[in-house]
């Protein structure tokens, strides 16, 4: 079952423009993920976020966990043509394993 | 270190046969994670193996099952083959407490 539920499902922005996807997820956690998938290829890590930790810096990357409201949103800076992909959320609840739950998913496209 | 790799990157196969996916973890690794990615349900969990033991599935038919060897490659194998198995398998694997799972790049299975 799908945990994470992302907004909006697709997003179409201009180079050097900033991109905002959101993200809700339904139980307690111990992190939030976010994953860039290119293409249907394999998902790269971009970021892990704590739920005792409410804002996070990665490169142009900014990540914000608000654990009373359940959601999350992820910042792309300074967008470039590169970054068109699909960005997923994934919640974790680390109690004897390790399982990621994903969200649908936010299309992102970066046109030059 | 090397990735993650999967084999065979690309198969098809025709309704009723049997299929057999090999992950091969990043050294070091003993947590194997397995995901299937389909257009209508996203990305959904399969199962993780740590140190040859299954210690957490998905809701996924039996005629999906998994082990993981000794050097902690894993293999999934699915059983008379649906249409709807048609997917991208993604296998991930993870050190430690499993908080970041590094993804290979899948498997894409067509089922006709």
């Amino acid at each position: 079952s799908q945990q994470g539920e992302e907004d909006p499902q697709a997003l179409s922005i201009q180079e050097g423009e900033n991109a905002t996807m959101n993200c809700s997820y339904k139980t307690s956690i111990n992190n939030l993920q976010w994953y860039r998938q290119n293409s249907g290829r394999g998902l790269v890590h971009l970021i892990l976020i704590r739920s005792n930790e409410r804002e996070k810096h990665s490169g142009r990357l900014r990540v914000t966990l608000d654990t009373s409201k359940k959601s999350s949103s992820l910042l792309i800076t300074a967008s470039r043509a590169a970054d068109t992909a699909s960005y997923f959320c994934a919640t974790q609840i680390l109690s004897g394993y390790s399982t990621l739950t994903f969200g649908k998913g936010t299309m992102l496209l970066v046109s030059p | 270190k090397a990735g993650v790799t999967q084999t065979p990157r690309y198969l098809i196969k025709t309704r009723g046969q049997q299929v057999t996916l090999s992950c091969s973890p990043i050294s070091g690794h003993r947590s194997v994670s397995w995901y299937q990615q389909t257009p209508g349900q996203g990305l959904q969990f399969l199962f993780e193996y740590f140190s040859e033991t299954q210690r957490n599935k998905g809701n996924f038919p039996g005629r999906f099952s998994g082990r993981q060897f000794s050097n902690s490659r894993s293999e999934m194998n699915v059983s008379t083959l649906e249409l709807g198995d048609s997917a991208l398998y993604l296998c991930a694997s993870s050190s430690g407490n499993g908080e970041t799972q590094y993804f290979g790049p899948g498997t894409r299975l067509l089922v006709l």
